[in-house]
């Protein structure tokens, strides 16, 4: 079973500041990792696949990098419409997927 | 456009079961796997299986495998989860989620969710 975990727990940045969200695997995934955005009340919704490859729609301020057992995904000027939880999965060990706990981003 | 539209609230009692329904929309039904992901309140995202609606398999987590059944019916574009003998710590948002094919196994649409509440 991988084991995923993400850091830090809850991010604190001003609006127009970079954050960077960290994604650790217990084993590699090699780039089947993906990052989600979920904001309250609401489902997740698909920002990142293959590691580094933004879904459709998703503005070029998200990026991913990383492969094997450690990833980053970067926010590279926050807008407010940013502040929100974000989780990572990994896809390698199919059938058995699993999410990372989160990081929420929040105003500080 | 791609839609996937839940089943409403429920609220159950302990050892009961209840049913989700996921009504996809906007896209060939059998062309794409559906993934059940669930979110107790406060937590995170917990992946519990997923479906084919081409064949009707399905592949699940080991904790949901005896009492978790996924099934779905081509004749209304409907995937359904089936969850029974449930506890108080399945109270929970379930999602419906698509695959981005047939088996990438991470997920482009999401349905709204449904609330399940077990409580006496």
């Amino acid at each position: 079973e991988i084991v995923m975990t993400q850091s830090p727990a809850t991010l604190s940045v001003s609006p127009g500041e970079r954050a960077t969200l960290s994604c650790r695997a217990s084993q590699s995934v090699s780039s089947n990792l993906a990052w989600y955005q979920q904001k309250p009340g609401q489902a997740p919704r698909l920002l990142i696949f293959h590691a580094s490859t933004r879904a459709t729609g998703i503005p070029a301020r998200f990026s991913g990098s990383g492969s094997g057992t450690e990833f980053t995904l970067t926010i590279s000027s926050l807008q407010s419409e940013d502040f929100a939880l974000y989780y990572c999965q990994q896809y390698s060990n199919w059938p058995l997927l699993a999410f990372g706990p989160g990081t929420k981003v929040d105003i500080k | 456009q791609v839609q996937l539209v839940q089943s409403g609230a429920e609220v159950v009692k302990p050892g009961a079961s209840v049913k989700v329904s996921c009504k996809a929309s906007g896209y060939t039904f059998t062309g794409y796997y559906l993934h059940w992901v669930r979110q107790a309140p406060g937590e995170g995202l917990e992946w519990m299986g997923w479906i084919d609606p081409n064949s009707g398999g399905t592949n699940s987590a080991q904790k949901f495998q005896g009492w978790v059944t996924m099934t779905r019916d081509t004749s209304t574009n409907t995937a359904s989860l089936e969850l029974n003998r449930l506890r108080s710590d399945d109270t929970a948002v379930y999602y419906c989620a698509r695959d981005v094919d047939r088996g990438s196994f991470y997920f482009d649409y999401w349905g709204q969710g449904t609330l399940v509440t077990v409580s006496s």
